[in-house]
């Protein structure tokens, strides 16, 4: 059965600084990735998606994601955060049904 | 613009009362999908459906039903909430094909006391 494990609950990162966020899912064929974000009080908006080609995907407010099959993960990542980036980050699989199982998320704090 | 609204956004309710959480997109999405949110679990699919007509069941469907007699629309209801009930309801919408992106409603919270 398809999974996603996200390892870190919580994350603190400074103001200014890198951002790598993990995920590592469980699928027996080509996953269709995804990357969610959530404000607080908000509804999940899309980060970025993988379908296939390039392994690295760039997505919206300055994320990135790298698909690494070997590794079963799709980390993602940001070169330098803003206090705006505070939020939940939940990496997500989705089946060909249409369907997506998500993690328990990570929530990102940031240190000014 | 296309959006997705849910009503109402609070909802405190009794054990035992019946609720109907609405959904409403004006996508013309066929695919439409409920989640709940609790601290630790991330979102788990409640029931889904792919067209008029069509639900399904999801992981945490025990308790809750939906119907679909139009493209719109997917109403969730508990037929007699619990506490354990209690969180964060999330309704989405999507494209038919597999791997669209789900663009999600802004939630609604639900207390059953």
């Amino acid at each position: 059965a398809q999974s996603v494990t996200q390892p870190d609950i919580h994350i603190t990162v400074s103001e200014g600084a890198s951002l790598e966020l993990r995920c590592n899912y469980s699928y027996g064929a080509t996953p269709y990735l995804f990357w969610y974000v959530q404000s607080p009080g908000q509804g999940l908006q899309l980060l970025l998606k993988y379908f296939s080609g390039d392994t690295l995907v760039q997505g919206i407010k300055g994320f990135e994601a790298e698909f690494k099959r070997s590794q079963s993960s799709f980390n993602l990542r940001k070169p330098s955060v803003h206090w705006s980036d505070a939020a939940e980050y939940f990496c997500a699989v989705g089946d060909k049904a249409s369907k997506i199982i998500f993690g328990s998320g990570t929530r990102l704090s940031i240190r000014p | 613009d296309a959006e997705i609204t849910q009503s109402p956004r609070h909802k405190i309710t009794e054990t035992g009362r019946q609720v109907t959480l609405a959904c409403h997109q004006t996508w013309n999405h066929n695919n439409m999908f409920w989640y709940r949110q609790d601290l630790g679990h991330g979102l788990r699919l409640i029931h889904y459906s792919y067209g008029v007509q069509d639900t399904n069941k999801g992981e945490v469907s025990d308790g809750y039903s939906v119907s679909r007699s139009n493209t719109e629309d997917l109403p969730l209801t508990l037929e007699s909430a619990a506490s354990s009930q209690t969180s964060v309801y999330f309704c989405a919408s999507s494209e038919g094909l597999a791997g669209n992106e789900q663009f999600f409603g802004p939630g609604t919270r639900l207390t059953v006391l």
